[in-house]
């Protein structure tokens, strides 16, 4: 079965700065790979996926992800943090003839001004 | 359309007491899913319809849990005799078309306190 993880279930960081979320996957067949982002008392939103083609995928909200077979990753970044980013941001991946989406644990992102 | 909506929002019951959710999916798609979602977890599957069948259910789902989505349009799910354990975030998605890597969108979850 394919699954994520996701280190760090906190991650600070200062407004204008970089912001990295690290996702790993585990999966025995070419995955799909979403990033997830969840505001307080609100559905979970997408922010990008990969399915096929370009390992380089852009976003919303500034927001970018590759992903590296190589190294099983699907790391998600944005240049310059703003305060509006501070929410929960959530990797996920499936396969296909899957129908279930594998959740990782989740990173909660507190920017500090 | 507004998408995914869910209701109630926040659901307090005692234990052993029944529960039941309802999800209005978006009108066009095809596919309703349910997760669940603990504290400090990512959202986990628990079933999954195409139109009115149920085609998966996780071991997640009990026998206490029971899910319908008559004639393909809103779903609910019931939660027989619950438990503290069942205490979540229950989270409702739909999707258009087959196969995975189609986007699913979430409803903002409806929050079950057993006390």
């Amino acid at each position: 079965a394919q699954s994520v993880t996701q280190l760090g279930s906190h991650v600070s960081v200062s407004e204008g700065a970089l912001v990295l979320l690290r996702c790993n996957y585990s999966s025995s067949v070419p995955p799909y790979l979403f990033w997830y982002v969840q505001y307080p008392n609100q559905g979970l939103q997408l922010l990008l996926k990969y399915t096929t083609g370009a390992t380089l995928v852009k976003g919303i909200n500034g927001f970018e992800a590759e992903f590296k077979k190589s190294e099983t990753s699907f790391h998600l970044t944005k240049p310059s943090a703003h305060m509006s980013d501070a929410a929960e941001y959530f990797c996920a991946v499936s396969v296909a003839g899957n129908n279930r989406l594998a959740f990782g644990k989740g990173n909660q992102v507190v920017v500090i001004p | 359309d507004t998408g995914v909506s869910q209701n109630p929002r926040h659901k307090i019951t005692k234990r052993g007491q029944n529960v039941t959710f309802r999800c209005d999916p978006i009108s066009e798609h095809n596919r309703l899913y349910w997760y669940r979602q603990t504290l400090g977890q990512g959202p986990e599957f628990l079933t999954y319809f195409q139109n009115e069948a149920q085609l998966e259910k996780s071991r997640l789902l009990s026998d206490r849990f029971s899910a319908e989505r008559p004639k393909g349009s809103f779903s609910t799910l019931e939660i027989q005799r619950t438990e503290q354990g069942d205490s979540a975030m229950y989270l409702c998605a739909s999707s258009f078309q087959q196969g995975a890597g189609t986007e699913a969108f979430f409803g903002q979850g409806t929050r079950l306190t057993v006390v």
